[in-house]
């Protein structure tokens, strides 16, 4: 069973702090990752999908993948109140599948 | 319209009611699909339709009857709910591929109270 593992939180940072948020998942035959954001009460949008070892930046936001570890993360620098809300993390298996694997998500909570 | 819309946004409704849920999608994408979020709990991918054919059915109760017309309209069917089938029921659509084109773009959702 393909599943996508995130700690639920909260997890509290202090306005202008880096938030590091995890995922790992179980199936080595991942290949495409995505983290999306979802407000309360709204539908989830993506911010970034990595596929490639490594890093991946897009202004604040920096995507990390490890695929030797299973292992993604999402950095939030110079964080905002603005950033609070739930980050959910969806992997997508090799082999010509499209259907994402979403993990239940993180919330973050950026105080002042 | 651009993007993925949804209506109704909230639909109250008794047990022994028949409503439907509609999704459109504007992006000319090939697959949609239907989840379902519940306070506290992950999404659950309920159906998946890829050119109009259902290709993903996540063992979900007959109560519950997807529709696809043509690749730019989804529909769920509800009769007979039960309370804990209140949720918010998230349309989505993707251009089915490899990388970004697997993106969810997802619908602002429908908020269904079951009484």
């Amino acid at each position: 069973q393909k599943e996508v593992e995130q700690n639920s939180g909260p997890l509290s940072v202090p306005e202008g702090a880096i938030a590091s948020l995890n995922c790992t998942y179980s199936d080595r035959g991942s290949q495409s990752f995505f983290w999306y954001r979802q407000y309360s009460g709204k539908s989830p949008e993506l911010i970034m999908f990595i596929y490639s070892n490594g890093d991946k930046e897009d202004g604040r936001f920096t995507a990390q993948l490890n695929k030797a570890s299973q292992y993604v993360s999402l950095l939030i620098r110079d964080s905002q109140p603005s950033d609070s809300a739930t980050y959910l993390c969806a992997a997508i298996s090799s082999g010509g599948s499209y259907i994402p694997t979403f993990g239940r998500g993180t919330s973050l909570i950026v105080h002042p | 319209e651009t993007g993925v819309t949804q209506t109704p946004r909230h639909l109250v409704m008794g047990m022994t009611n028949k409503k439907s849920l509609k999704c459109e999608q504007h992006l000319g994408h090939n697959a949609m699909y239907w989840y379902k979020q519940s306070a506290k709990k992950p999404l659950e991918l309920m159906f998946v339709y890829s050119l109009e054919e259902r290709v993903e059915n996540n063992s979900v109760p007959s109560r519950f009857s997807p529709e696809c017309p043509n690749s730019s309209h989804l529909f769920l069917h509800l009769h007979t709910l039960q309370p804990e089938d209140s949720a918010l029921y998230l349309c989505a659509s993707s251009q089915t591929g490899t990388g970004d084109t697997d993106t969810q773009y997802f619908g602002p959702g429908t908020r269904l109270t079951v009484l």
